[in-house]
């Protein structure tokens, strides 16, 4: 069974910095990795798709990596600004299972 | 206006109650999905629909049902509501035409509390 670690679960930056947030899956059969943001109150927004094949998608300050043989990918966030304030969650799809299986997300705060 | 709809927003009952979650998207996609969110969990998938007629359990779809009225439609029903379905419920679309996998849509959600 597919699973997806996200670490840290909370994160405190201030503004102007760059991070890395991090998501690491069990089982590498993997058919892509999405990145999606979540905002209180307006559900989940889809912010890079990366296929297996691909080593990494970028996205204006975005900027998904995927190692598939590790498990890992990482969302790079260049000048970080208080409106990227929200939880990021990482999701794998396995084709076999036909579904996406989510992490439990990095809460991010980005301080001005 | 959202592509994709969900109703009520809110909502509170009791133990032992039909709740019936509603569903519409305006994307044109054939996929149709149904998550929960509980703190610290992530989303789980309770159901999914790749079209009028393909309707699968997910990984928790114990306590659910579903219907799939139409391909813009896709509805959850709890037949008998318990505190342990207190959550926050998704519903989200994707097309079909990479082959399975392609980027989710999503709902504002529905935050169910069962008394």
């Amino acid at each position: 069974k597919q699973e997806v670690t996200q670490i840290p679960a909370a994160l405190s930056v201030p503004e102007g910095e760059n991070l890395v947030l991090n998501c690491s899956f069990t089982d590498s059969a993997i058919y892509n990795l999405q990145w999606f943001r979540q905002d209180p109150g307006k559900g989940l927004t889809s912010l890079l798709l990366i296929q297996s094949s691909q080593r990494e998608q970028t996205s204006g300050r975005l900027n998904a990596s995927l190692d598939k043989s590790s498990g890992r990918s990482t969302l790079y966030i260049a000048a970080s600004q208080p409106g990227d304030s929200a939880t990021y969650l990482c999701a794998v799809y396995s084709g076999s299972a036909r579904q996406l299986t989510f992490g439990s997300g990095t809460q991010l705060t980005v301080l001005p | 206006d959202a592509d994709v709809t969900q109703t009520p927003r809110n909502r509170i009952t009791k133990t032992g109650k039909r709740i019936m979650l509603e569903c519409s998207q305006t994307k044109g996609h054939d996929r149709m999905y149904w998550y929960r969110q509980d703190p610290g969990l992530g989303l789980r998938l309770i159901y999914y629909s790749f079209d009028v007629k393909d309707i699968n359990k997910g990984e928790i779809s114990d306590g659910y049902s579903v219907s799939r009225q139409a391909q813009a439609k896709f509805s959850l029903s709890l037949e008998s509501a318990i505190p342990n379905q207190t959550a926050l419920y998704f519903c989200a679309t994707s097309d079909a035409l990479g082959g399975g996998g392609d980027t989710q849509y999503f709902g504002p959600g529905t935050r169910l509390t069962v008394l």
